[in-house]
Order: C-alpha cells, then sequence, then structure tokens
C-alpha cells in the first residue's frame, strides 16, 4: 500500500526559481490538501481540491498554483521562490464519506529557498 | 480568527510516566476537534471528538473533551520511548476558511520520553 507519494523529499532553490511538488495517492480519495509547516508552529493549508478539475484556495495560498487533472494526483507549482516559502509540505487525502480530518499524509517534501 | 493553543509547548518525563496534554480553543462553528501523533516525517490521525463527556480510548491514550469550557486533554499512561513525538491538536470548524474540513492546528506539543 503506497498510500499518500510525494517527491521529492528534499529540495534547496534559489530565490526566483520555480519547482513543482509532486503529489500522488492510489487510494481513490476524492479530496486533496496541501499544507505547510513552518518550524514550531502548526500546519497552514495552502490549497485543497474536492475532485478532479477542482480547486480551491486555503489560507496561505499566495506563491503557489495547484492542479488536479485526475483523481490521483495534485502537484503544488512555487513560482519565482522566496525565502519565506522555506518550510516542510505536506500532501494529504481522505474519502469524501470518511471523518473529517481523519487524513492520510504523505511523508513530508522539506524545501530550503536560499 | 479562529486559534488552536496547546500547552505545554515541550515535556520531557521519564519512561512509565502519565503524561496529559492541553489542548484550547476558540473557533466559529465548532464541529470536532482532533489530535494526532507525529514522528519524524508525517502526521497519523489519532482521535476525533465532537461530544463533552465522551472518552476516546486507544490502548495507553485517551481523550476527551469540554465544549463548555473549549478545551480538550490527551493523556498518555505508562508512556514508553516509542511515544515520543509531537502530538498536533486540530479543531474543524466548516467554512472557516481552512478547506473542505476546516481545519485549524495548534503548534503541537513536543513530548520526549527518556528511558
Amino acid at each position: 500500500n503506497a498510500g499518500v507519494t510525494q517527491t521529492p523529499k528534499f529540495r534547496i532553490l534559489k530565490i526566483g526559481q520555480s519547482m513543482t511538488l509532486q503529489c500522488a495517492q492510489d487510494m481513490n480519495h476524492n479530496y486533496m490538501y496541501w499544507y505547510r509547516q513552518d518550524p514550531g508552529m502548526g500546519l497552514k493549508l495552502i490549497y485543497y481540491s474536492v475532485g478532479a478539475g477542482i480547486t480551491d484556495k486555503g489560507e496561505v495560498p499566495n506563491g503557489y498554483n495547484v492542479s488536479r487533472s485526475t483523481t490521483e494526483d495534485f502537484p503544488l507549482r512555487l513560482e519565482l521562490a522566496a525565502p519565506s516559502q522555506t518550510s516542510v509540505y505536506f500532501c494529504a487525502s481522505r474519502l469524501s464519506g470518511s471523518r473529517v480530518g481523519e487524513l492520510f499524509f504523505g511523508e513530508g517534501s522539506r524545501l530550503t529557498v536560499l | 480568527e479562529d486559534k488552536v493553543v496547546q500547552s505545554p509547548l515541550s515535556l520531557v518525563v521519564h519512561e512509565g510516566d502519565t503524561v496529559t496534554l492541553n489542548c484550547s480553543y476558540e473557533v466559529t462553528n465548532f464541529r470536532s476537534l482532533l489530535w494526532y501523533k507525529q514522528e519524524k516525517k508525517a502526521p497519523t490521525f489519532l482521535f476525533m471528538l465532537t461530544s463533552s463527556g465522551i472518552e476516546k480510548k486507544s490502548g495507553r491514550l485517551s481523550s476527551i473533551l469540554d465544549k463548555k469550557e473549549l478545551f480538550s486533554i490527551l493523556n498518555i499512561t505508562a508512556t514508553q520511548t516509542g511515544d515520543s513525538a509531537v502530538y498536533l491538536c486540530a479543531v474543524g470548524a466548516p467554512y472557516s476558511g481552512g478547506g473542505a474540513d476546516g481545519l485549524t492546528f495548534g503548534k503541537g506539543t513536543h513530548l520526549i520520553i527518556q528511558p
């Protein structure tokens, strides 16, 4: 059981570069989320999707974009990376009929912007 | 703005001790309170509480919610080194801007169990 798979696990970017964090789940979950976790802080929601073709902003969407062309994949795009985007990024998913918050998380992608 | 406050932020105890972690909240349209355990990588779901006074238990872990006083506690008895982790509390409140689940997370309690 792969669950939620995130790539890459680690990445260093220079200011102004762009990159895409990949997230894939094989559980046929329709809800998918991107969170960021800064040191000593709680998780903040960046974007979420309730199904293929449907995405919406979370609490901290600025500087990011997402797409959801399939049920399985939910990539997060960072345009013009800034030091403030240094964080650990978690992708999560759940089935729409499951309990609210009963999320399955990926192992995280640690991004450093220098 | 919705707020979730966890205390203490860090705690060091010895194996076998009992610990109590606290989570207080201020949210509109409260729906549920959730606890997660985060070891080195991904958070994993522990409990969801929606009703006051009903204890949820899983082995040595238990949790209870007080909706009148707006807090929850997570108890761990007979602690083991494998319980060392960050414990996250989150509150679900629809339409709070947190997405489909409307989750607001606390900063977490970093628990260290010494042998």
